[in-house]
């Protein structure tokens, strides 16, 4: 089976500019969270989807966004990005979230803004 | 919310010595506790997990424990080797709401010498 892709995997933008990051679940899962991950921070929770449907969101600014497809890939965007945006940016994919599922990871995509 | 420490922050063993890495968390609703490694340029990866039902769980070379009364769980590596040198996550998770809730350790970078 597939795990968990991302891409792109490296990006540089220019502050002010917005990117889109893709994540495609292992075939079968339905929950897709978002997280940041920095030196100073560690990994920090963005959001998850489940069924098309955000459930739970973490503290971070509305300029983080995301969106999950039928097919439950999902998309996270950022708008106005900022020098501290820079980061790598993972998902992760269980089969329905929760404590009753697993977590599988991508590679995650590293986000450099200049 | 939940907090999770996780000690020590960095960590050096001799190549066939074992390791234990600490975790405590705060919230008693939790209920599952994953740990994940994470290669340089690459995603966490799930190792091993406990659910709150359980005080120990081994597989093969890596055993994780659980202690709900005292609220810490531990990784212990026995036979370690040089492949097993990464960063380490903990983490609790618990139902809230119908979604889970997952907060990370802040990681243990383990160096195993040669």
């Amino acid at each position: 089976k597939a795990g968990v892709t991302q891409t792109p995997r490296y990006l540089i933008k220019t502050r002010g500019q917005q990117v889109t990051l893709s994540c495609s679940p292992i075939s079968g899962h339905r929950s897709v969270s978002w997280y940041q991950q920095t030196p100073g921070q560690g990994l920090q929770f963005l959001f998850e989807y489940f069924s098309e449907t955000q459930r739970n969101k973490g503290n971070f600014p509305g300029r983080f966004s995301g969106r999950q497809f039928s097919n439950s890939r999902s998309e996270m965007n950022v708008s106005t990005l900022e020098l501290g945006d820079s980061a790598l940016y993972l998902c992760a994919s269980s089969w329905e979230g929760g404590s009753n599922g697993e977590q599988y990871f991508g590679p995650g995509t590293r986000l450099t803004v200049t | 919310g939940e907090n999770v420490e996780q000690h020590p922050s960095t960590l050096s063993v001799q190549e066939g010595d074992s390791a234990v890495i600490k975790c405590t968390y705060s919230d008693s609703a939790s209920n599952y506790f994953p740990w994940y490694k994470q290669e340089l340029g690459k995603g966490p990866q799930l190792i091993i997990d406990i659910r709150s039902n359980v005080g120990e769980k081994k597989d093969q070379r890596i055993a994780v424990t659980l202690n709900k009364t005292a609220k810490h769980f531990s990784l212990h590596i026995t036979e370690t080797q040089p492949e097993d040198s990464a960063v380490y996550f903990c983490a609790a998770s618990k139902n809230s709401g119908g979604y889970q809730k997952v907060t990370f350790g802040t990681g243990t970078k383990l160096q195993v010498i040669p």
